[in-house]
């Protein structure tokens, strides 16, 4: 399964609109892409999924350009509840891999 | 419905010690998972099971056995206990392979001294 990038860490402000963007370069055609959220003490939960285009449900919509080589996750007007980390994964049958994540901490 | 559920929550155990993680769905879900997150680390797949009967070994099986008798449980067995296996342990299930969401269990903190 290839390999994914995300920044470590993001800051922002409650009201703001943020973009965590992942890189991917090799992924597969069969591969999916999938944003999970974890707070602290607790499992992830599912975000968004999709494989091209763009994606939108009721908490974010999912970036995907033609090359599919990267996508951004796109939340609207964060709150403080939407402090946690954020986890891009390629999903492929069985396989499927988390990295480090991006820790958004969002300030009042 | 209660999800995907985990017992026990905390559990500290010493060198060499055994012990069995249980793991329950009530979704109804063919697909069961069990991953462990280090500190500071994201998750790693250690078992999966396909089905009743059906179990396959993820990226970090060692020192791990699970087994799958029926649909809705799916206990993960840690034999001989090391300080390595010190980590926090989710669960999770979802409905087939492919694209579909998994739901997560609210993970058991083991710690091995």
């Amino acid at each position: 399964l290839a390999k994914t990038t995300q920044p470590i860490s993001m800051d922002s402000y409650e009201g703001q609109e943020v973009n965590i963007t992942c890189s991917h370069n090799n992924i597969a055609t069969n591969d999916y892409i999938t944003w999970y959220q974890q707070f602290p003490s607790q499992g992830p939960r599912f975000i968004i999924q999709g494989y091209k285009t763009k994606v939108t449900n009721e908490v974010a919509s999912l970036f995907i350009p033609a090359d599919r080589k990267s996508s951004t996750l796109s939340l609207p007007r964060v709150s403080l509840s939407d402090t946690a980390v954020y986890y891009c994964l390629l999903y492929n049958n069985n396989d499927m891999r988390f990295g480090a994540g991006t820790r958004l901490t969002v300030k009042p | 419905n209660a999800g995907v559920t985990q017992t026990p929550k905390f559990r500290i155990l010493k060198i060499g010690q055994s012990m069995t993680l249980q793991c329950t769905q009530d979704m109804n879900h063919n697909y069961m998972y069990w991953y462990r997150q280090d500190p500071g680390m994201g998750l790693k797949l250690i078992y999966y099971s396909v089905g009743a009967g059906i179990t396959d070994k993820g990226e970090v099986p060692n020192g791990y056995n699970v087994s799958r008798s029926t649909t809705e449980d799916f206990p993960l067995r840690l034999e001989l206990a090391a300080p390595s296996q010190t980590s926090v342990y989710f669960c999770a299930s979802s409905y087939s392979a492919g694209p579909y969401e998994q739901y997560f269990g609210p993970g058991t903190r083991l710690t091995v001294t």
